[in-house]
Parts: C-alpha cells; structure tokens; sequence
C-alpha cells in the first residue's frame, strides 16, 4: 500500500491566487512526521515545510502553510499569492519512527503558475 | 539548515563504466543519505550511509551495485558500478543535522546521470 498519495499530477495556478496541492498519507504509528519539499527544473530538492504528528497547530511558513486533518490523514500544503517562481514539482514526504529517518516520498505534483 | 554540495553536477557515461559522486557538506552530520530519482518519478532512498561503518541499504539496493563511502562526518561518495541505461537518474545526497525540530532532510543540487 502507498505509504504518501498525491492525487494530483498536476496543476495549474494563476499568479497571485492561492492553490492547495493534496496529499494523503498511511501509518498506524501515532508518532510521526509529514513534510513538503519543492522541485525546480533545476532538480535540488528545497525543504518547504514540516508538521508533526502532535502540533497542534498547522504549521506555517510564510506563503506556505500546512492543512493537517489528523482523522483525516491529510496533510495538504497550500501556497499562497502563487509567483511565477513557484513553478515546480512538490513532493509530500512521511517519517515514522523506528525508520532510521528514513523519508518516504509521494509521487509528487506539478505545479504551474500563468500569468 | 545545512550547505550541501555535489560533484559531478551531470554526466553522460557508456553502459559498463562506474562513476564516482562526491557529497560535502559544511557541517559535520550524523546522518547522510542517498536517494535516486528515475526520469519523471519519485525518490527513492538507495542507503544511509554510516560513518565509520558500511552502509545500510534499502531492499532492491546493494553493496556490489552502489558502493558507498563516509569517511568522515562531512563526506560521503556514492557509487554507480556497471551502468546500464536504466542507472540513467538524478542522485541526490541529503543530510539530517542535528537539532533540525523535525527531522527534516536538506538536499544536495543532485548529480543527473546519463548512461548511454
């Protein structure tokens, strides 16, 4: 079974509008974490945001934030006043404990940002 | 956060050779670790890579195939032996340092490996 699911291969966005990239995940651990990593063309890989399993709180990061749906398994990264810059691949990743740190990565979503 | 480099930054090799990636980083760190990404597909984690001792791998990978190297807190070499053309991938070291909150990975530029 797909630990991380994103749903979305891709999406499109007009400048300066908010999107939110989906994304589902699987464990029966209580304790884990959930992050968001972006892609350029370019290919490094830039680490956006990250949520833990027992914040409380949807973490934020400037433009981005995190909808963490707990119940849900949820953990949708919306990006706001989308910038023609925020074209890219976005990757959901998950870290369960007992995994040696051990990141497991979603399919990933392309997003496109048009003028 | 942490400064991570890696050379070469691309390649074309002919099927049969090996090549050598090198990852720097501008900190000492516990943990390092080396992920492939398959043209238009996700990463996938290759091995953590111990200092001090061999490499852990992940199931589909092995030692003859992708021979690892950490001879210190800040450096660490992946190996692509006998390439095929499906060893045609970006490589991307990445490296957890310490106190991060969540544990979160920061990733070399990766290296974008062509095997014809």
């Amino acid at each position: 079974a797909q630990k991380i699911t994103q749903t979305q291969p891709g999406m499109f966005v007009q400048e300066k509008e908010a999107v939110t990239l989906d994304c589902t995940y699987d464990t029966s651990d209580p304790s884990y974490g959930l992050f968001w990593y972006k892609q350029p063309s370019s290919g490094e890989m830039i680490f956006l945001i990250y949520q833990g399993s027992y914040d409380q709180q949807n973490a934020t990061e400037g433009r981005y934030s995190l909808n963490f749906q707990k119940a849900r398994k949820s953990a949708n990264l919306v990006i706001s006043a989308s910038q023609l810059g925020d074209s890219a691949m976005y990757f959901c990743a998950m870290r369960e404990p007992g995994t040696a740190s051990k990141l497991t990565f979603g399919t990933g979503t392309r997003l496109q940002v048009t003028l | 956060s942490a400064v991570i480099s890696q050379k070469p930054s691309r390649d074309i090799c002919q099927r049969g050779t090996s090549l050598t990636i090198q990852c720097q980083v501008d900190s000492q760190v516990t943990m390092m670790f080396w992920y492939r990404q398959q043209p238009g597909q996700s990463l996938t984690l290759i091995a953590t890579a111990n200092q001090g001792s061999e490499a852990t791998y992940e199931s589909g990978f092995v030692i003859d195939k992708f021979p690892i190297s950490r001879p210190n807190l800040t450096f660490s070499t992946l190996t692509v032996s006998n390439m095929s053309p499906e060893d045609s991938s970006i490589y991307l070291c990445s490296v957890e340092p310490p106190g991060q909150w969540g544990g979160e990975q920061y990733f070399g530029p990766g290296t974008r490996l062509t095997v014809t």
